[in-house]
């Protein structure tokens, strides 16, 4: 069966500091990989989005950029964290474009910039 | 204009009674609808999922889908407190990878 793991569940950060947050997939080959952000008590915003190795799609412009550098790896990074940054992310797979690509969701990662 | 949009709520139930969540989207070329649940500081799961205009029924979920009126709907029947939680609709296009997402409503079932 195909899990996600997502690390680390919490990270309090300080502005002008570096981020990495890692997601990896199991179970599967070449998925579809998303980053989500979920700000408080709002639905998920879609950041990147990838359909393969190194093809990274951007969805807004922001502070935050990510990489595919394996199949089932993918990694959001910042190199300055800014307050606005702070929200809850959650890395999602799919299967590649057939009729039934539901996403599922990893549990996410809480970051807070202070 | 955001594509889908739904009502965050929050939306609070007696135990029992029937919830019914709604949300509209503005892209004809989505066919595909689910629906996921959220619980707090969790990630989203998969609760519904449908293509055609009409219900969609699994357990107490009826999923119901108008695509002449770009609406979807969820329904929860003999809801329980353990539905508390926010639901988010979601949509995309028949040859896309990208899932769109609505805001979420936020579902409290009062015991």
């Amino acid at each position: 069966s195909q899990t996600i793991h997502q690390w680390p569940a919490t990270l309090v950060q300080p502005v002008g500091s570096p981020l990495s947050l890692e997601c990896t997939v199991e179970g599967t080959s070449n998925p579809n990989l998303y980053w989500y952000r979920q700000a408080a008590g709002r639905g998920l915003q879609l950041l990147f989005y990838s359909v393969g190795i190194g093809q990274i799609s951007s969805e807004v412009p922001q502070n935050l950029s990510a990489s595919r550098p394996q199949d089932r790896q993918f990694i959001l990074s910042s190199k300055k964290l800014l307050l606005s940054d702070s929200g809850f992310y959650l890395c999602a797979w799919s299967a590649g474009p057939t009729l039934r690509s539901e996403a599922f969701f990893g549990q996410g990662t809480r970051l807070t910039v202070v | 204009q955001k594509e889908v949009e739904q009502d965050p709520g929050p939306l609070s139930v007696p135990e029992g009674a029937i919830v019914s969540l709604n949300c509209t989207y503005s892209n004809s070329a989505f066919q595909y609808f689910m629906w996921y649940r959220q619980y707090s500081r969790k990630g989203p799961e998969l609760l519904m999922y449908t293509y055609s205009s009409g219900n969609k029924e699994d357990g107490r979920f009826t999923a119901q889908v108008d695509k002449s009126s770009k609406y979807i709907s969820l329904f929860i029947r003999d809801s329980q407190p353990s539905d508390s939680a926010t639901y988010l609709c979601a949509t995309f296009k028949a040859a896309g990878n990208k899932l769109t997402f609505g805001g979420g409503t936020r579902v409290l079932v009062k015991p």
